[in-house]
């Protein structure tokens, strides 16, 4: 098993830019999160998913938008990269009983 | 105020000395998760849970669901125990988790 993979692992956006952020888990998990890590802030939750086909907004979810197509897959989009957005995000899953997995991180720029 | 508080945020001890990493949190939940960042690296859950003590290796969770607070042991640290370890409640009633800021261990040698 993989568990959770994240690509890319880094990428450097010049403002304005757009890019999707890929997760994949081979878990059958049916939840999946978006994080972002910035220093001296705990994680924060972006967008959730409960199950394919569905999404949910957490806690800093302006200028990001996700999908959840295929059940193992969770995008996380960015359509006009602002500088704000340069953090390091984490992509997790989990299934009963909700103990969390964890990609390793995409290490994004923007300029 | 964080409804996830660590204590203490950075912490430096001689190898073989015994830790104790400390969280509070003022949210009802459904459990509480420590989890290990290695520096550059990613993310590893240590313990899930929602009453009692668990145990693995050298790593001891505790938690006081009463209190609201929860600790993390860990004896006879070792250098390799450096890192940055993480406390993530699970909000009762939903799929969302809260986390602390982190409390950055160094084990010197």
């Amino acid at each position: 098993n993989a568990g959770v993979t994240q690509t890319p692992k880094f990428r450097v956006l010049k403002t304005g830019q757009s890019m999707t952020l890929l997760c994949a888990q081979d878990m059958n998990h049916e939840y999946m999160y978006w994080y972002r890590q910035d220093p001296g802030m705990g994680l924060r939750l972006i967008h959730y998913s409960v199950g394919e086909g569905t999404t949910a907004k957490g806690e800093v979810p302006d200028g990001y938008n996700v999908s959840r197509l295929k059940k193992q897959n969770f995008l996380l989009g960015l359509e006009s990269a602002a500088p704000s957005q340069t953090s390091v995000y984490f992509c997790a899953s989990s299934g009963y009983p909700y103990e969390q997995y964890f990609g390793p991180g995409t290490r994004l720029t923007v300029t | 105020k964080n409804e996830v508080e660590q204590s203490p945020q950075n912490l430096t001890a001689q190898e073989g000395e015994f830790i104790t990493i400390n969280c509070s949190y003022s949210v009802g939940i459904s459990a509480l998760h420590w989890l290990q960042q290695h520096p550059g690296g990613g993310i590893v859950s240590l313990f899930m849970l929602s009453s009692g003590k668990k145990k693995h290796g050298r790593l001891i969770a505790t938690i006081n669901i009463q209190e609201k607070h929860s600790s993390l042991h860990i004896t006879a640290s070792h250098p390799r125990d450096s890192a940055v370890y993480i406390c993530a409640v699970r909000s009762e009633g939903t799929y969302k988790y809260i986390f602390g800021t982190g409390t950055r261990l160094k084990v010197l040698a």
